[in-house]
């Protein structure tokens, strides 16, 4: 079965400072990637999504990710956080990629707390 | 831009009660999800529907059961409710299948 891990529980980065996410998946092909980010008591919100192509991949809010094969990575990115960027972010998995109407499979999260 | 729309957004119940939690994706998705997120931990997929049939099944408890009408919204019913239920309850929506979804709001069912 697929799975998806998120490293870090916890991460603390300073306004203004760079940021990077991890995420690694478990899977024998290619799937379908995603980042999610979702505030305290709030649905999720949709980042950005990798399905082929060109491996660097640029979402909303200034996010980025790079999608490498060879690592099994997703890792997430941004050049400059706003205290605003505080929130949960989830890594997510479709794994069969084909024709189905399937359920995301999610890393269990990474709280990002902004310091001022 | 439209949404998905779940409602109710809050819910409490006892437990053995019944619940019904209602799901409108956004216009011109036919693709609806159902994941649970209990207290700390990540989204869980329950059950899709692709043109109103069944499509993919997760971890859903045979005590719940879900559909999708021909309006394409989508109905999660609970049954013999328990504590461990309590739950934020997330519906998304996509167009087609194997594309990105997008999520509601969630309903918050609280079981006492």
């Amino acid at each position: 079965a697929q799975s998806v891990t998120q490293p870090d529980i916890h991460i603390t980065v300073s306004e203004g400072a760079s940021l990077e996410l991890r995420c690694n998946y478990s899977y024998g092909a290619t799937p379908y990637l995603f980042w999610y980010v979702q505030s305290p008591g709030q649905g999720l919100q949709l980042l950005l999504k990798y399905f082929s192509g060109d491996t660097l991949v640029q979402g909303i809010k200034g996010f980025e990710a790079e999608f490498k094969r060879s690592q099994s990575s997703f890792n997430l990115r941004k050049p400059s956080v706003h205290w605003s960027d505080a929130a949960e972010y989830f890594c997510a998995v479709d794994a069969d990629s084909g024709g189905g109407a399937d359920g995301l499979t999610f890393g269990k999260g990474t709280h990002l707390i902004i310091q001022p | 831009a439209a949404g998905v729309i779940q409602s109710p957004r809050h819910l409490i119940k006892e437990k053995r009660e019944t619940a019904t939690l209602k799901c409108y994706p956004i216009p011109r998705h036919d693709t609806v999800y159902w994941y649970q997120q209990g207290p700390g931990q990540d989204p869980q997929f329950l059950i899709s529907f692709y043109e109103k049939m069944q499509s993919d099944k997760g971890s859903i408890p045979d005590r719940f059961s879900a559909q999708q009408f021909s309006d394409y919204h989508s109905e999660l019913n609970m049954s013999s409710l328990e504590l461990g239920d309590s739950a934020l309850y997330f519906c998304a929506s996509s167009l087609g299948r194997g594309v990105e979804q997008y999520f509601g709001p969630g309903t918050r069912l609280t079981v006492t």
